[in-house]
Order: structure tokens, then C-alpha cells, then sequence
């Protein structure tokens, strides 16, 4: 059964940069065709991409990010991580991991799904 | 960027009752459409794929269908566990993937 976690600090200054990692279990981070997610949801409202990262190592961010995303991956340790620099208030949120993919277990090319997720951990950006 | 529009924002409805809800894509997107349902405190959960999909372990009464850029959730008799938030995520032009709104689903 595919698990994932996020952690990281619950609380970071403006113009700080927030950094999170969600680590990955019962399956190998690092083979399948699987896009590792970053997903972010502020209190009450809907759910924004950010980005993520292929099991290649290739990153596909949200524009709305510019150039404030980064996401990697440490197979190693079995866990891949988001960097979001100079936040604000605006990025107060709860943030998921999730992993994303476009293949049925026969093989077959399907629509992409984000599945599982993991619990979220609420990040707030205040001083 | 794809925007995706639900509707109803918000909708009341009773157990036992059928009920739909609407996304429509801003261009054709197949049926590369996923819905989930999101419980208060809890993480999206993925309910139907491929428009009318239904992932493994989702009750049955659950069904999903359109394409193009017209797709409906219908939950055929509501049970209590039901009342949540349902949200539709295109994945056909990406990036980036987007989701939309929102229909928060209440006990009337």
C-alpha cells in the first residue's frame, strides 16, 4: 500500500523561504511513471497545483509560481521536497503531497489521477 | 490554462436522495477528468478517472460520464458519509493540472 507524509515547519516568517518534504512508502520513488505532487488548499477555499517531479528527475511547475518553486527528489531517502521562496500571507495553506499517474495496472494509458494523498500539514506565514 | 467550472457551488440535499453535480472544462479535454471527495479535515480522496472510472474500493453508487468538456458526478442514493466536498481535476493540458471550485454537498 502506497503511503505518503509531508513535514516540515508549521510556521515561517514572510520573505522566508518554506520548505517541506513528503516521504514515500510501499513503492520505489524513484521507478514507474509517477508524478510526485505538491498540492496546496487555503483555509476554506479550493485546490491549487504546484508542481511536480518525475521519476526522470524532470519538474513541471505552476506558472502562477513563477520562479519561486523548486522540487526535488531524494531517492536515497525515499522522499521528495518543495521549496517555495519570498512567501507571503497568501501562501498560508494546507499542503499535500500526492502522487500522480496516468497508466491502469494492465498497462492502458488513462486519464491522470492524483492518488493517494497524504494527510496535509498546514503551513502559516506570519511573523 | 484549463478552467474548470462546477456546479452547484453548494447544494442540500437528503439520504436516500440522487443527486448531480456538474463540471464543465473551458475547451475539450476528452475524458481526461477526475473527481474526489474531501471531508472536513481530511485529504482529497479520488473517486472516479477517465470520466466515468470508478477506482477500486469507491461504492457503486457513485458514477461519473461526459466528454469534451461537459462531465457530471451523480451519487444515486445519498448515504450520510457522503456529505463532503467534491472537487473535478482535468488532466488533458497540463501543466498546469487544474481543479475546480468546488461543490460542497450539505444535509438538507
Amino acid at each position: 500500500q502506497v503511503q505518503l507524509q509531508e513535514s516540515g515547519p508549521g510556521l515561517v516568517k514572510p520573505s522566508q523561504t518554506l520548505s517541506l518534504t513528503c516521504t514515500v512508502s510501499g513503492v520505489s520513488i524513484g521507478t514507474g511513471s509517477f508524478y510526485w505532487s505538491w498540492i496546496r488548499q487555503p483555509a476554506g477555499k479550493g485546490l491549487e497545483w504546484i508542481g511536480h517531479i518525475y521519476t526522470s528527475g524532470r519538474t513541471d511547475y505552476n506558472p502562477s509560481f513563477k520562479s519561486r518553486v523548486t522540487i526535488s527528489v531524494d531517492t536515497s531517502k525515499s522522499h521528495f521536497s518543495l521549496k517555495l521562496s519570498s512567501v507571503t500571507a497568501a501562501d498560508t495553506a494546507v499542503y499535500y503531497c500526492a502522487r500522480l499517474y496516468f497508466y491502469d495496472a494492465n498497462g492502458s494509458y488513462s486519464s491522470g489521477r492524483f492518488d493517494p494523498w497524504g494527510q496535509g500539514t498546514p503551513v502559516t506565514v506570519s511573523s | 490554462d484549463i478552467q474548470l467550472t462546477q456546479s452547484p457551488s453548494s447544494l442540500s440535499a437528503s439520504v436516500g436522495d440522487r443527486v448531480t453535480i456538474a463540471c464543465r472544462a473551458s475547451q475539450a479535454i476528452s475524458n481526461y477528468l477526475s473527481w474526489y471527495q474531501q471531508k472536513p479535515g481530511k485529504a482529497p480522496q479520488l473517486l472516479i478517472y477517465g470520466a466515468s472510472t470508478l477506482q477500486s474500493g469507491v461504492p457503486s453508487r457513485f458514477s461519473g460520464s461526459g466528454s469534451g468538456t461537459d462531465f457530471t458526478l451523480t451519487i444515486s442514493s445519498l448515504q450520510a458519509e457522503d456529505f463532503a466536498i467534491y472537487f473535478c481535476h482535468q488532466s488533458y493540458n497540463t501543466p498546469p493540472n487544474t481543479f475546480g471550485q468546488g461543490t460542497k454537498l450539505e444535509i438538507k
